[in-house]
């Protein structure tokens, strides 16, 4: 079985500073793992994703995210906050071997004071 | 390349009617989903197709729900009769084969008064 848990439903930074949104996950077969991000009366956009390659994964807007197999993790991190980040943050755990449902996470809120 | 296309945007309706939601994925995209996005969690998978099969149904509330993916493209969600639980945004994703990102529609927010 395949479950998600963002650790932090709510992240408040301030505008330049380190983003750390926190993901850990569990999966019975070799995940694929996802970030995505929606803004307010928009659609889901994927961020970035990881299906085995590199354990560190670039996205898009300077976002990128470490897989650690032995901490079970995918944490988003992005090096200087903009105010345009402000959102609603969803990690997505993918079996690869299985039916390949998406599992989200219960979605973390980003807010970047200025 | 279009998105996914989902139909209407918005939807109003009172309690023990019916109502239904369309979408049209990505042209070639084999898999299909639906998704429930209740105001402050996160999506949760309602029904998951492969080509007009359904894969995954287990979250989906059969007495009241159904859905259908004829000829392997279009899909269409059904509630009926809605209850005031309902509302929330109802999301279709469809992505080509495995190891690929889902695309996701901009969402059909229903509320049920």
């Amino acid at each position: 079985a395949q479950s998600v848990t963002q650790l932090d439903s709510h992240v408040s930074v301030s505008e330049g500073t380190p983003v750390l949104l926190r993901c850990n996950y569990s999966s019975s077969y070799s995940p694929s793992l996802f970030w995505y991000v929606q803004h307010p009366n928009k659609g889901l956009q994927l961020l970035l994703k990881y299906t085995s390659a590199a354990t560190l994964v670039k996205g898009i807007n300077g976002f990128e995210a470490e897989f650690k197999k032995s901490e079970t993790s995918f944490h988003l991190t992005k090096p200087s906050a903009h105010m345009s980040d402000a959102a609603e943050y969803f990690c997505v755990v993918s079996d690869r071997t299985g039916a390949n449902n998406l599992f989200f996470g219960t979605g973390t809120r980003l807010t970047v004071i200025p | 390349e279009a998105g996914v296309a989902q139909s209407p945007r918005y939807k109003i309706i009172e309690k023990r009617q019916s109502v239904a939601f369309w979408c049209n994925p990505i042209s070639g995209h084999a898999t299909l989903y639906w998704y429930q996005q209740i105001l402050g969690q996160g999506p949760k998978l309602l029904i998951q197709f492969q080509n007009n099969g359904v894969v995954d149904d287990s979250q989906l509330p059969k007495d009241r729900f159904s859905a259908e993916r004829l000829k392997g493209v279009d899909s269409t969600l059904k509630i009926q009769p809605a209850k005031l639980e309902d509302s929330a945004v109802y999301l279709c994703a469809s992505h080509p084969d495995l190891n690929t990102e889902a695309f996701f529609g901009q969402g059909t927010r229903l509320t049920v008064v």
